[in-house]
């Protein structure tokens, strides 16, 4: 069965520091990519996707992330976190089937950010 | 419209309580999906409804009870739930599911607490 994994759990950095963020997933087919993020108590809100094309997406609130197939990776990046980054982070996959259906999202374990002011 | 909407925000009932939670979109999306996230854990699914059928049933206990009514709504049932039901019940949509790149819009979830 396909899997997701964030193997960070938990990462603590000051704010101004740069954040990477790992996912990998082991679907061997064509896949969507998704990173969420859930601010505490609040629900989840789309950060950023990849379906095609250039493998350096550009999501909202100045974070990126870059898709590198041979590497089955789609990690999140941010040159210069805030405190108000700190939130859960969720890596998501829709592997698609053969004829281009979609099976059901996939969410990775999550990985806590919190950054010190 | 581009969003889901949930309702109510906040529940609490009790064990022997009925109840319903319901969610909404107007974006066309012809799959439905209901979500139950435990603190500081990801979404789980629950069941997932294509073309207003019940597609998936995650093996979930018959105390959760979906419906979905239209294209635009679904719900959730609930009967005899245990405390260690309580958490975010999130819903979601997307397009067609025979289709490839897409993705889910969530709503804000109705946090439910079992007493």
């Amino acid at each position: 069965a396909q899997s997701v994994s964030q193997h960070n759990h938990h990462v603590i950095l000051s704010e101004a520091a740069s954040l990477e963020l790992g996912c990998n997933y082991s679907y061997g087919g064509t896949v969507n990519l998704f990173w969420y993020v859930q601010y505490p108590g609040q629900h989840l809100q789309l950060l950023l996707k990849y379906f095609s094309g250039d493998p350096l997406v550009k999501g909202i609130k100045g974070f990126e992330a870059e898709f590198i197939k041979s590497k089955f990776s789609f990690n999140l990046r941010k040159p210069s976190v805030q405190w108000s980054d700190t939130a859960e982070y969720f890596c998501a996959v829709i592997p698609l089937g053969s004829s281009g259906s979609a099976r059901q999202l996939t969410f990775g374990s999550g990985t806590q950010l919190t950054v010190l002011p | 419209d581009t969003e889901v909407t949930q309702t109510p925000k906040h529940l609490v009932m009790g064990m022997t309580n009925k109840k319903s939670l319901k969610c909404e979109q107007h974006m066309g999306h012809r799959a439905m999906y209901w979500y139950k996230q435990k603190a500081k854990k990801p979404p789980e699914l629950m069941f997932v409804y294509s073309y207003e059928k019940l597609s998936i049933n995650e093996s979930v206990p018959s105390r959760f009870s979906p419906e979905c009514p239209n294209s635009s709504l679904l719900n959730l049932h609930l009967h005899a739930l245990q405390p260690e039901d309580s958490a975010l019940y999130l819903c979601a949509s997307s397009q067609d599911r025979t289709k490839g790149n897409y993705g889910y819009t969530f709503g804000s979830g109705t946090r439910l607490t079992v007493v």
